[in-house]
């Protein structure tokens, strides 16, 4: 059970490139998201997943793409990375109890740096 | 949306002492979490406490959430306590986990 794997650990980009970062969970969750951390500031929610061909977008969405085909799988994508994009993005996913959102498990995170 | 506030933004402690870290969100919540983020960046669930008292080791937390408000009590602190304390909810009929800024907790030996 290894919980939730974020790959890869560290990425440098060029302006304008793309880029897929990976998330994938072995718990069989329902809910799975996307935050970006920037320096000394909390986590802001980029776009979230209910289930497997759903979602949404958070509060920091432009710039980003996700899909949900699998429960397991929810990559973020940049389409055209900005040095804005700078930040450490972290992966979660949670279970819904009873129709609730339960507790949350994240990633170990992705440096990202645009140059 | 839902409004979350920490308080203090940051807090420098000596080794032993104890502190209480505040949350306070805007309106009703299924779920409330307090993380601790340690120096290398790894999130790290402390409770999960949408309601009542908790206790693990030297933390405890309490939810009010008729009154929306919870808070981390940290006793007899360790400098291995330093780094940033979340807390995080998820509005009541929402998806979505909306963190505070955190406070920042340095604890000096």
């Amino acid at each position: 059970n290894a919980g939730v794997t974020q790959t890869p650990k560290f990425q440098v980009l060029k302006t304008g490139q793309s880029m897929t970062l990976q998330c994938a969970q072995d718990m069989n969750h329902e809910y799975m998201s996307w935050y970006r951390q920037d320096p000394g500031m909390g986590l802001r929610l980029i776009h979230y997943s209910v289930g497997a061909g759903i979602t949404d977008q958070g509060e920091v969405p432009n710039g980003y793409n996700v899909s949900r085909s699998t429960t397991e799988d929810f990559p973020l994508r940049l389409l055209s990375a900005a040095p804005s994009q700078t930040s450490v993005y972290f992966c979660a996913s949670s279970y819904s109890r009873q129709g609730k959102d339960t507790e949350a498990f994240f990633g170990q995170g992705t440096r990202l740096t645009v140059v | 949306g839902i409004q979350v506030e920490q308080s203090p933004p940051d807090l420098i402690l000596q080794e032993g002492a104890n502190s209480t870290l505040r949350c306070n969100f805007s309106d009703s919540v299924n779920n409330l979490q307090w993380f601790h983020q340690n120096p290398w960046g790894q999130l790290i669930n402390l409770f999960y406490i949408p309601s009542g008292t908790k206790q693990n080791g030297r933390l405890s937390a309490t939810t009010v959430a008729t009154e929306r408000y919870s808070l981390l009590y940290i006793s007899s602190s360790q400098t291995t306590d330093s780094g940033v304390y979340f807390c995080a909810v998820v509005a009541t009929g929402g998806f979505k986990t909306i963190f505070g800024a955190g406070t920042r907790l340095f604890v000096k030996a």
